[in-house]
């Protein structure tokens, strides 16, 4: 149980187009979704944490319009790369919080590597 | 605000050696720490958690970590690692009063020779 997927795997996308990247929960409702980026040989960045039904919350330093955040329903959040330019490259991790267990477990899917051209 | 640092950066260490990866935190209050691992391609995954109670705690591949509180460290611990322990690892913390966001450590490269 607790199986979170990503959708694209990989994308690669030409610069100033906008590319959507999907977070599902396959088994569990997820209340709230995070949203991290992850550069090369470094650790995970909260950018943002969704919550079902309402807006995005964004940590400091990410930008609001630039990152468009959705969580329409208990098992999708998606995550919307407005304008991509090339410093947008990176890999995106989203989480889900079960909202049926321990409210701090965390479980991740596998991540989406976004390569702008 | 929370933070969390592993000291360190990469690991090197041959089959059947122990190894010991540190974490240590900042934060005055109630703490959750977390120990994930990253395999070549793969997604995190839980490696073990500590929420309150035994400060030792058993995770899953033989894992465990201990909580020190007074020295805000929760080091990860394998007595006998395996060729397939060659992963990243990450230390993580979260807390109420960060609204229960996990802030995640540098992490460690773990190199197994085989």
């Amino acid at each position: 149980g607790a199986v979170v997927s990503q959708h694209p795997s990989r994308v690669i996308c030409k610069s100033g187009t906008s590319v959507k990247i999907e977070c599902r929960s396959l088994d569990f409702q997820a209340t709230t979704m995070f949203w991290y980026r992850q550069f090369p040989k470094k650790s995970l960045m909260l950018m943002a944490t969704s919550n079902e039904g309402s807006k995005a919350t964004y940590e400091q330093g990410v930008e609001k319009d630039k990152f468009l955040i959705n969580h329409a329903s208990l098992t999708l959040s998606t995550l919307t790369v407005t304008s991509a330019h090339p410093e947008d490259s990176s890999f995106y991790i989203c989480s889900a919080r079960d909202g049926g267990r321990a409210i701090n477990e965390q479980f991740f899917g596998p991540g989406t590597r976004l390569t702008v051209l | 605000a929370q933070s969390v640092s592993q000291h360190n950066h990469h690991v090197i260490l041959s089959e059947a050696a122990s190894l010991e990866l540190g974490c240590n935190y900042s934060y005055g209050g109630t703490v959750n720490l977390f120990w994930y691992v990253q395999y070549p391609g793969q997604h995190l995954q839980l490696l073990l958690k500590y929420f309150s109670g035994d400060p030792l705690v058993k995770g899953i591949k033989g894992f465990e970590a201990e909580f020190i509180k007074s020295k805000f460290s929760f080091n990860l611990r394998k007595p006998s690692v395996q060729w397939s322990d060659t992963a990243e690892y990450f230390c993580a913390v979260n807390t109420k009063a960060a609204g229960n966001k996990l802030t995640f450590g540098g992490g460690t490269r773990v190199l197994v020779k085989p």
